[in-house]
């Protein structure tokens, strides 16, 4: 089956650093999503990015599906970006079954 | 729009017990997904949806059952629980590609279950 990995594992930033934050994929998806999981457990999705860049304020993501890989940027990072970021790759046709990675742990201190 | 929504918020259950998730979507969505986390881990897939009546197994179906019977509720059941079923439990839903050209899952806001 498809592969996720993302790297790093685990990330401690200072409030107003950058970051970026790598998805690698085994396999041709359908989709590719960011998710953020926050302290309290809710996922909040972040983008759809089958391909392509998309910006969001101070986040913004990148998809070369050709080399299967995404990253997401965190620009002046906040306290309250901290949390989990997860990766999902969407396969198997019109079903959209998500596999997702292990995550990205980040604690943004102040 | 309350999106999706999942009921309970929390459970404890005797190894043994039944129980039933409720997991319901105002946005008229064709599909839905239920998932499980593990401490530590990403979600897996147990079973989804792609319409009303329709079901298939995912990634970890196994000592689970699921049901659509109304095409904005998706209902996750444990007939057995078992404490490797501990963990907490996404409801997920998304439009079909065709229709919106994008398949983005909106996730619901969990379930945590403890079997003893």
């Amino acid at each position: 089956g498809i592969q996720v990995e993302q790297s790093p594992p685990d990330l401690i930033l200072q409030e107003g650093a950058n970051s970026t934050l790598r998805c690698n994929f085994s396999d041709s998806v359908n989709n590719l999503q960011w998710f953020h999981q926050n302290p309290w457990g809710q996922l909040i999705n972040l983008f759809y990015i089958p391909s392509g860049t998309k910006q969001n304020g101070r986040l913004s993501a990148t998809t070369v599906a050709t080399e299967r890989y995404s990253l997401l940027y965190i620009s002046s990072s906040q306290t309250t970006d901290s949390g989990v970021y997860f990766c999902a790759v969407g396969y198997g046709g019109a079903t959209n079954k998500l596999i997702f990675g292990t995550g990205t742990l980040l604690a943004v201190q102040p | 729009n309350a999106g999706v929504t999942q009921t309970p918020k929390f459970r404890v259950l005797k190894t043994g017990q039944s129980m039933t998730l409720l997991c319901a979507q105002d946005m008229n969505h064709e599909y839905m997904y239920w998932y499980r986390q593990d401490p530590g881990m990403g979600l897996r897939l147990i079973h989804y949806s792609v319409g009303e009546g329709t079901t298939a197994k995912g990634e970890v179906p196994d000592g689970y059952n699921v049901s659509r019977l109304k095409k904005q509720n998706f209902l996750l059941g444990l007939e057995s629980a078992a404490p490797s079923q501990t963990s907490v439990y996404f409801c997920a839903s998304s439009a079909q590609y065709r229709r919106v050209m994008e398949e983005t899952q909106y996730f619901g806001p969990g379930t945590r279950l403890l079997v003893l």
